[in-house]
Formats: C-alpha cells, sequence, structure tokens
C-alpha cells in the first residue's frame, strides 16, 4: 500500500499570502490530522478530520484551516500568514477515529514564510 | 498540560552500545502510548506501540520499550546502537481521538 503522501514538499511564501496544503491519506483511512512541528515548539496538533467532519482541533488561531473530501483527501489552508508560519507541516491518517488508532505519518510540507 | 516528558534533548551513544531513551507518562494519560522516529527531513515512522496486554513491547529495527505503570514510564532501548539509529525520536501520547502529544523528543548521535 502506498503510504501517506503530501504536496507539494516545499514552499516558500511571502507574508500575507495565503497557502493550501495537500494530504493523501493511506488507502482504506477515513482519519486525517494534521500537526505543526518548529523547532522551538515541536510537534503541536492543529486538527483531526474524519468523514468529511472536523472532530478535534488545537489551539490555533482561526487563520488556520482545514477540510476533508469524500475521498479521506484533505487540505489545510493557512490565511494571512505569519513569520511564525513557518514550519513542517505533517499530516497523519489512521485507520478509525480513536485513541487505540496509531496514525502513520505522511514526509511533510516545509512552509518558509518571507 | 504535559502529557510525556522526555528528558534530554540529545544523546550520544557509542555505535555497539545500549541505547536508552527515557519517557515518562502522566498518570491520566490512556493505556495507550506510542514511540516515534523521524530521520532528517522525513515525516515521522511509527517504532512501536503499547495498547494494553504484553508490557514489553517489540518494535521494528530492533528496539523495544516496557510499560511500567508504577512508574509511569515508557523507555526506549536498543541493544546495540547502529550508525542509521541516528535520528530524533518521539514518545507520544493519546489525548483525544487521533491527537497526539508528543515530547520534546530526543536526537540521537551514534559515534563510530
Amino acid at each position: 500500500k502506498a503510504g501517506v503522501t503530501q504536496t507539494p514538499r516545499y514552499l516558500i511564501k511571502t507574508r500575507g499570502q495565503q497557502v493550501t496544503l495537500s494530504c493523501s491519506p493511506i488507502s482504506g483511512h477515513r482519519s486525517v490530522s494534521w500537526y505543526q512541528q518548529t523547532p522551538g515548539q515541536g510537534l503541536q496538533f492543529l486538527f483531526e478530520y474524519f468523514s468529511e467532519t472536523q472532530r478535534n482541533k488545537g489551539n490555533f488561531p482561526g487563520r488556520f484551516s482545514g477540510r476533508q473530501f469524500s475521498n479521506s483527501r484533505s487540505e489545510m489552508n493557512v490565511s494571512t500568514l505569519e513569520l511564525g508560519d513557518s514550519a513542517l507541516y505533517l499530516c497523519a491518517s489512521s485507520l478509525e477515529t480513536g485513541e487505540r488508532y496509531e496514525q502513520y505519518f505522511g514526509p511533510g510540507t516545509r512552509l518558509t514564510v518571507t | 498540560a504535559q502529557s510525556v516528558t522526555q528528558l534530554g534533548s540529545h544523546v550520544s551513544v557509542s555505535e555497539g552500545a545500549l541505547v536508552l531513551l527515557r519517557c515518562n507518562y502522566s498518570s491520566s494519560v490512556p493505556p495507550y502510548l506510542f514511540w516515534y522516529v523521524q530521520y532528517p527531513n522525513q515525516g515521522l515512522q511509527l517504532l512501536l506501540k503499547y495498547t494494553t496486554g504484553a508490557t514489553l513491547v517489540k518494535g521494528i529495527n530492533g528496539f523495544e520499550a516496557e510499560f511500567k505503570k508504577s512508574e509511569t514510564s515508557f523507555h526506549l532501548t536498543k541493544p546495540s546502537a547502529h550508525m542509521s539509529d541516528a535520528a530524533e525520536y518521539f514518545c507520544a501520547a493519546p489525548v483525544g481521538n487521533n491527537r497526539l502529544a508528543f515530547g520534546k523528543g530526543n536526537q540521537v548521535v551514534v559515534i563510530p
């Protein structure tokens, strides 16, 4: 089975712009979670989608949003980019929603905001 | 509230020596715990998971971890380090459906 794929892998944007990142989960997986990874804050949970519904949300401003499509693919959007949004954004898929299900991560999208 | 605690950022180990990475969890954490590894410029790869049952869990690449409820610990070990083990390792616990709280990570350096 193919793993979790994320596009693009690298992105450079300017402050004030917006960006959309894409994630395709493992075939058959219905849950997609997003995380932000920075050297200072480590790995932080953004949100989780299951059956096209946001089930869980982390402590991030409203500029961060996401959605999930009927084929379980997910996108996250960041509007009005700030320098502090520079990070590695990781997507993870899971078979179902629940604490006991392990998450499988994609390679990430490296976002640089200048 | 921090759910898992990893002590120490960088861990240096000689090739062939024991690798020991410590993780302690909050007592309120459900009985599911995970270790992930991240190689440079890559995502996280699941090393092993504890989901009740046997307290000694074996994972990939020769790693194992022991769940000790009395010590609220889930330390990761490998008897003999290999150069390919150089990576960053994260302990994680669920704090909601498909929501993981990660430790700060340990950067492992293997010295030849």
